[in-house]
């Protein structure tokens, strides 16, 4: 089964703190987004990533940036976390062609900022 | 841009009754794929059922079909002999054909209770 771990399930932080979300996979898999869920608004794309060291823009980047320095491993960065990032954040991966388009999630990570 | 819409944000059937459950969607496109995910309390996203665009019968996964109009860019979630363990956050998503990197976009969510 694909395995797809977000290492940290809640995390509290403070205004103005650096955040870290790591998020790792363990198929192989070419593309890796990351998700931001709130209530009313389902999941909305921050990045994704489709190769080592590329990354695109999803619809709500602002605020976030994003690494990926092995295929394995893609990280959301908050910069200066703010109360408005507080959110559940998924992470989720596939393989590129057409057997690619069924996507897998992580179990999330809620953080809370404070 | 693709936007999906789900016009129901709770719904809520009867242990054993038949629910459905409405998604539309707007696109240009003639190649994609559209999804079912359930979200239980757990948060993991799962799978429920897939259906490709260039195909005209609809997909079928035990207790969970789908109605697949693709003229009427509207893609419904039939779940069948509802069951306790079917309550949980339903969403339906769109992908493109076009690239395979491509994203899932997302409706805003039905929330389905199963009342015993």
């Amino acid at each position: 089964d694909v395995k797809v771990t977000q290492s940290s399930r809640y995390l509290v932080k403070r205004t103005g703190e650096k955040v870290f979300l790591e998020c790792v996979q363990d198929m192989d898999h070419e593309n890796m987004f990351w998700y931001r869920q709130d209530p009313g608004l389902g999941l909305r794309l921050i990045y994704f990533s489709y190769d080592v060291k590329m990354k695109e823009k999803g619809d709500i980047p602002e605020g976030y940036s994003v690494s990926r320095e092995k295929k394995e491993r893609f990280s959301l960065i908050l910069e200066s976390a703010s109360t408005n990032q507080t959110s559940m954040y998924l992470c989720a991966s596939s393989a590129l062609g057409r057997i690619g388009n069924t996507i897998y999630f992580g179990e999330g990570s809620w953080l809370t900022v404070v | 841009a693709q936007t999906v819409t789900q016009s129901q944000p709770e719904m809520s059937v009867q242990e054993a009754e038949t629910v459905t459950l409405s998604c539309t969607y707007d696109t240009s496109e003639s190649d994609y794929y559209l999804f079912w995910y359930k979200q239980p309390p757990s948060r993991q996203m799962i799978l429920v059922i897939r259906q490709e665009a260039y195909k005209q019968q609809n997909a079928t996964e035990n207790r969970f079909s789908v109605n697949f109009q693709k003229a009427a860019k509207s893609f419904s979630l039939k779940i069948s002999d509802s069951q306790l363990g079917d309550a949980a956050m339903y969403f339906c998503a769109y992908r493109s054909g076009k690239t395979s990197g491509s994203r899932l976009t997302f409706g805003e969510g039905t929330q389905l209770t199963v009342n015993p």
